[in-house]
This record gives structure tokens, C-alpha cells and sequence, in this order.
């Protein structure tokens, strides 16, 4: 069956400007997370959405990132007023009750900000 | 709170030669382990778990860990490089303490295959 997709694969963007990353999980798997790996900080986990439930943004680094899940599937990672420090590969990944703990992971959206 | 070390940022073997890649965690309650591998440009994929059943896990292409709570280490190994199997590695931890199920990666190794 189809995995967890994400668009665009590579973005390049200018400082100061906002940019939309998109996940479509797998269907039927109702949590989603929303990971930054980043030569620096390795993988670090931002967001976690789990069905219609609040989601847990502990690991947004900045008021300048947000998320949201329509629809209990796709979901948006926004990031506003980008900074070169932003520059990294965001990685989505969804899991289900029925997959325990394994999460599948999407290929990743590699953002550079000049 | 949980964290993950990977001894190792780049490990390098001959084909054919074993491969151990070091993982030890910290955990306050048992933990959930995974092992990932990322070729380039490409997402993670599991390739295998211990999830409180057996100690030795088996996973694809040949790979196995072995959890020893003693030592809190989760080791990677394959008899016999291949390779196709140069990559980078990651461990990761698991556990109720943070948002759901959400995953603490180790800062991962790459393994390099010589022929």
C-alpha cells in the first residue's frame, strides 16, 4: 500500500518569507508526528497529533512554527518568517494502534533558506 | 526523561566483515528500542524493534540487536557487510514519558562498507 508521502521533496525559500510543508499519512493511521533532522541538532521531534485530540507541540522551537491536521489526515507544517537556521530536512511519520510504537516514515521535505 | 547514545559517528568495515553498531539509552520506565536506517535522500526505515518480548531481535536484510537491561544497550549487528548496507544508522527510544509515542533518536552512525 501506498507510505507516508510528503510535498515538496525540496524547498528553497528566502529568509524572511513563510513556507507550507504538507504529510499525507498513511490511511488509517490516526497519529502523526512531525520530525526536524538538522546537521547540528540531529532528529528532533517538533509535533505530535494523535486522532482529533489536541496536539502536542513540546518540541516547536519557535512561536514562528505551527501545524495543523485536517481531517484527522493531512496535515501542515508552517513556518513563518524562515531563518537560515531553519534550513534542514522535516521529516513526517504516522503509526497506528495496530502498529504499536512503529512509526513509518515519509521521505522528507528538504528546506534551504538563503 | 529519555536519551540515546550512538558511540561511533562513522564506522567503516570491509565486505564481508562483522558490523556492530553501539546504542545505550537511558529510560526511567522500560523502554520501547528501534533501530532505523537512512540511505541518502531518503526517509527512515525501521528495521527492527524490541518491545519487551524477546531479547535478541531479528530485523531485515540480516540484522539483529540484542536488549541487555544490565548494560542499557541496544547493539546492532550483522555477521557479514554488505555493500548495500552502507547507510547512516539510528537508534531510538520509546517511552510513556513524552508525547505519545514520540521517538528520541541518537545522533546516528554511518557505516561505510569497503570493497
Amino acid at each position: 500500500g501506498a507510505g507516508v508521502s510528503q510535498s515538496p521533496s525540496n524547498k528553497v525559500t528566502e529568509k524572511g518569507k513563510d513556507v507550507e510543508l504538507r504529510c499525507d499519512p498513511i490511511s488509517g493511521h490516526t497519529a502523526l508526528y512531525w520530525y526536524r533532522q538538522s546537521l547540528g541538532q540531529g532528529l528532533e521531534f517538533l509535533i505530535y497529533f494523535q486522532g482529533n485530540s489536541a496536539p502536542d507541540k513540546s518540541g516547536l522551537p519557535s512561536d514562528r512554527f505551527s501545524a495543523e491536521r485536517t481531517g484527522g489526515s493531512v496535515s501542515t507544517l508552517t513556518i513563518q518568517r524562515t531563518q537560515q537556521e531553519d534550513s534542514a530536512v522535516y521529516l513526517c511519520a504516522s503509526s497506528s494502534s495496530a502498529t504499536g510504537r512503529e512509526q513509518y516514515f515519509g521521505p522528507g521535505t528538504r528546506l534551504t533558506v538563503t | 526523561a529519555q536519551s540515546v547514545t550512538q558511540l561511533g559517528s562513522h564506522v567503516s568495515v570491509s565486505e564481508g566483515a562483522l558490523v556492530l553498531l553501539r546504542c545505550n539509552y537511558s529510560s526511567s520506565v522500560p523502554p520501547y528500542l528501534f533501530w532505523y536506517v537512512q540511505y541518502p535522500n531518503q526517509g527512515l526505515q525501521l528495521l527492527l524493534k524490541y518491545t519487551s518480548a524477546a531479547t535478541l531481535v531479528k530485523g531485515i536484510n540480516g540484522f539483529e540487536a540484542e536488549f541487555k537491561k544490565s548494560e542499557t544497550s541496544f547493539h546492532l549487528t550483522k555477521p557479514s557487510a554488505h555493500m548495500s548496507d552502507a547507510a547512516e544508522y539510528f537508534c531510538a527510544v520509546s517511552d510513556l514519558g513524552g508525547a505519545g509515542n514520540m521517538l528520541t533518536f541518537g545522533g546516528g552512525t554511518r557505516l561505510m562498507v569497503k570493497p
